[in-house]
């Protein structure tokens, strides 16, 4: 089965610290996807991305994240000043074939991030 | 207005037990539907697709309603290792929404 790999699995990290979170998707894919799942909640969606830039974001993606593809291979999350209500589960998905929405998606086994 | 509503959970049951899983979607326009598997603090994984002449896959099976916006899940005799969480999951194209919309899941308990 295809794997997606994500680095560090866990990160503790003091409030207002930057934290960079790393994926490896699977190669010749073309899209890539952050996810956040705080702990109980629900999965939501962060941002996606193709062709090297953010093709969407939702309200959660503010000013404090961005994301990157630095090597052509992985590809970053970096939040700039954590806040406590950052501590969450991160995954990285990358869908077999086209947009996400079309096909099985592909998670990487997730950072968890805590803030304190 | 909860995008995706599931069964709040959890379900215990007995090993051989069948169980079902329902699930509602606010957005009309959804294109694609899926359950999908996740482990305790583990990633996400799919189960099945959801398409609208239903469909089966061993002991599970998936039907989808889009009149009534309406996705099942059946479980038939129950595994121990059928314990985990189940996502009901849709699909839309655009919007601030993102492509994939998760529910918040239903556990699941089964017990020997």
């Amino acid at each position: 089965e295809p794997e997606v790999t994500q680095t560090p699995s866990h990160q503790v990290t003091q409030m207002g610290q930057e934290v960079i979170l790393r994926c490896v998707p699977i190669s010749n894919h073309l899209y890539f996807y952050w996810y956040r799942q705080i702990l109980g909640q629900k999965v939501e969606f962060l941002v996606s991305f193709y062709n090297n830039e953010i093709s969407e974001k939702s309200e959660i993606f503010d000013d404090q994240f961005s994301v990157e593809r630095p090597d052509g291979s992985n590809f970053t999350l970096k939040i700039r000043s954590t806040k406590l209500e950052d501590s969450a589960m991160y995954f990285c998905a990358s869908p077999h074939g086209g947009q996400i929405m079309n096909t099985e998606a592909f998670f990487g086994q997730g950072t968890r991030l805590t803030v304190v | 207005r909860k995008e995706v509503e599931q069964d709040p959970g959890p379900f215990n049951v007995p090993e051989g037990a069948t169980v079902a899983f329902n699930c509602t979607y606010s957005n009309s326009a959804s294109q694609s539907f899926f359950w999908y598997r996740q482990d305790c603090r583990k990633e996400p994984k799919l189960l099945m697709s959801v398409y609208s002449s239903g469909n089966e896959d061993g002991r599970f099976t998936a039907q989808l309603n889009r009149a009534s916006q309406y996705i099942s899940l059946l479980i038939r005799d129950s595994k121990l290792s059928d314990s985990a969480t189940y996502l009901c999951v849709v699909g839309t194209s655009g919007g601030s929404q993102g492509n994939l919309i998760f529910g918040k899941g239903t556990k699941l308990s089964v017990k020997p």
